[in-house]
């Protein structure tokens, strides 16, 4: 069962754009938030994350942004640039667990 | 930069052997956690530990896997018997805290790839 879900398999930004990563979650249960990112032939890297008592978090380039009543998230990346070509995954865990439950990853291509 | 490492990078066994996948989690870590992911499909929970002992595990965790952590740096996956659709790239992980208070640390990866 999906209950995390990044719809988008893709997308591809030029370079000082931004890009826009949504997820969405059906388990309500879940009220931690994380993105990872991961290059090929690596492990998934740690970028950002946000609680459920938060609408927004910010990290430099990055802001992740919560809206709990539409189980729904995003991660902005402002610019974009071309090392941020990668697959973003989204990942959630509940206050009793110690799982990440992920979605399937969106491939970001920021193009010069 | 201290880093979770795994290995070997690539396993290849036949089907119904045993494997061991090896992780030696960031050495200050106290919760370690092992996933999967299958090829063009999420990454998937396995298994998290802590004091010894498992803490949760998913579904996909069943008899046929176990882990352990021998000594004070390594933490090992087996699989007793490998299926073809136990083929997957799998994932150590390592957090200081619980989850939601420390992000956990994901090492490379060992393919492995069941014939």
């Amino acid at each position: 069962d999906q209950q995390v879900k990044q719809n988008s398999p893709s997308l591809s930004v030029q370079e000082g754009r931004i890009s826009i990563l949504n997820c969405d979650y059906t388990n309500s249960m879940f009220d931690y938030f994380l993105w990872y990112k991961k290059y090929p032939a690596e492990g998934p890297t740690f970028l950002i994350s946000i609680s459920s008592i938060k609408d927004k978090n910010e990290d430099g380039r990055f802001t992740v942004f919560l809206n709990k009543s539409a189980k729904h998230l995003s991660l902005h990346i402002v610019p974009s640039q071309p090392g941020d070509s990668a697959v973003y995954f989204c990942a959630a865990c509940s206050n009793s667990g110690y799982a990440l439950n992920f979605g399937k990853g969106t491939s970001l291509l920021v193009t010069p | 930069e201290p880093e979770v490492t795994q290995t070997p990078s690539h396993q290849v066994t036949q089907m119904g052997q045993e494997v061991i996948l090896r992780c030696v989690p960031i050495s200050n870590h106290l919760y370690f956690y092992w996933y999967r992911q299958i090829l063009g499909q999420k990454v998937e929970f396995l298994v998290s530990f802590y004091n010894n002992e498992i803490s949760e595990k998913s579904e996909i965790f069943d008899d046929q896997f176990s882990v352990e952590r021998p000594d004070g740096s390594n933490f090992t996956l087996k699989i007793r018997s490998t299926k073809l659709e136990d083929s997957a790239m799998y994932f150590c992980a390592s957090s200081e805290t619980l989850p939601r208070v420390s992000e956990q640390y994901f090492g490379p990866g060992t393919r492995l790839t069941v014939t």
